[in-house]
This record gives C-alpha cells, sequence and structure tokens, in this order.
C-alpha cells in the first residue's frame, strides 16, 4: 500500500477555504485516493475519493495533478464545524483495505 | 434506514478475560473491518472480511480474532485481553470504491 505524507495540523478562520496536501510519491496505478473526515469520539467518515484531475461533490473538491503523486482536498468557506481530522488514503477500489496515517488536525477559529 | 452498529459502546474488564465486541451492519456489504484508534493516533486494522466464512488479519491481528457466519455480524473477540488492548474499536463496513461505512466505536478499558 502507497504511504502517505500530510500535515500534522493546520488552523484556518471561519469562511476561508482550506486547502489540505498530501503526497503519495509511491502511488500506483490502480490506486484510488479517498479523503476521510472524523470528528472527536465518531468513526471516520467518506469525504470524497477520484483518480485524477478534479472531482468535485457538496461537500468538497479534490485536486489530483497529472503525476498523481499528491493530491489536495479543498473545502469551502469552512465553519467550526469543519474541526475535524482528516485522512488521506491511497488504495485499490478492489482490495478495500486502506491504511490510515496520522491525518491532518484542521483546527477552525472564529 | 440502513445502518452500522457496535456494542457494547464503553466497556471495562480486566486482564485474561475473554471479551467480544459485535457489530452489526444492515446494508448487506459483504466487506467489513475491525480496527483500533489509539488516542491521538490514527487506526490501524485488526482484522476485515470479504464474506461469510472469510476472514483475513490486519497489521494488528495478535490477540484478536473474528469469525463471520453471516453477512450481517463481525464480531471481534480478545482471547485473553491485556492493558495494551486499551482502545477505541472500530469497526466498518462497504461494498466497494473504498468507501466504508464506520459505526459509532466501542471504548474498551482493560485494567
Amino acid at each position: 500500500l502507497a504511504k502517505t505524507t500530510q500535515p500534522i495540523s493546520m488552523d484556518s478562520y471561519e469562511g476561508q477555504e482550506v486547502n489540505i496536501t498530501c503526497s503519495h510519491n509511491n502511488i500506483a496505478t490502480n490506486d484510488y485516493i479517498t479523503w476521510y473526515q472524523q470528528f472527536p469520539s465518531q468513526g471516520p467518515r467518506f469525504i470524497i475519493q477520484g483518480y485524477k484531475t478534479k472531482v468535485t461533490n457538496e461537500v468538497a473538491s479534490l485536486f489530483i495533478p497529472a503525476d498523481r503523486k499528491s493530491s489536495t482536498l479543498s473545502l469551502p468557506r469552512v465553519s467550526l464545524s469543519d474541526t475535524a481530522v482528516y485522512y488521506c488514503l491511497v488504495g485499490e477500489n478492489a482490495g478495500n483495505m486502506l491504511t490510515f496515517g496520522g491525518g491532518t488536525r484542521l483546527m477552525v477559529k472564529p | 434506514d440502513a445502518e452500522i452498529t457496535q456494542s457494547p459502546r464503553h466497556k471495562i474488564t480486566e486482564t485474561g478475560r475473554q471479551v467480544t465486541l459485535a457489530c452489526h451492519q444492515t446494508w448487506n456489504h459483504n466487506n467489513m473491518f475491525w480496527y483500533r484508534q489509539d488516542l491521538g493516533h490514527g487506526l490501524r486494522l485488526i482484522h476485515y472480511s470479504y464474506g461469510v466464512h472469510d476472514t483475513n488479519k490486519g497489521e494488528v491481528s495478535d490477540g484478536y480474532s473474528v469469525s463471520r457466519s453471516n453477512t450481517e455480524d463481525l464480531p471481534l473477540t480478545l482471547e485473553s485481553a491485556a492493558s495494551s488492548q486499551t482502545s477505541v474499536y472500530f469497526c466498518a463496513s462497504s461494498f466497494s470504491v473504498n468507501e466504508q461505512f464506520f459505526g459509532p466505536g466501542t471504548r474498551l478499558t482493560v485494567l
């Protein structure tokens, strides 16, 4: 499984756009990039998944450059309720195994 | 609505006792997983199953076992609880495409 590297923590303010970048230099051809969100005392929750270029849903956007060695999760206009830990994971869909790293702890301030 | 539940939500036990944590999902997912999360850390995979009667070891499987007798349930058993197994345990299930649905977690304390 490809190893991922992401910042340990980030601070932001309400209403700002937040971009969290994840490095995955050893990503394999069949690997997808998936992001999860975890609030305190809760299980992780799927946010978004992509393979290349850009994916957007009602919660976030995911930008993946052509070499796929990194990806950026973009959260538009964050609110206090977006304070959470965000995990970047890389793996094959068929395998369904995920390796969670330490994640990025996002703190949104008023 | 379909859901995934875990029981108990909190458990205190003593070293050496056998403990079983329940996980039940109503999505009819073939894939089910058990993770542990220690304070301030990410999740680590304990065991997983791709279907009935299928079980596989994850990265931290020592001291744990699972069995899959039906689609809905994947109980996790600690054969002889140790203090190092004090943690929060999350169960998850999925159909495909890496979108796992997680349960609310079980906080286990081994004294």
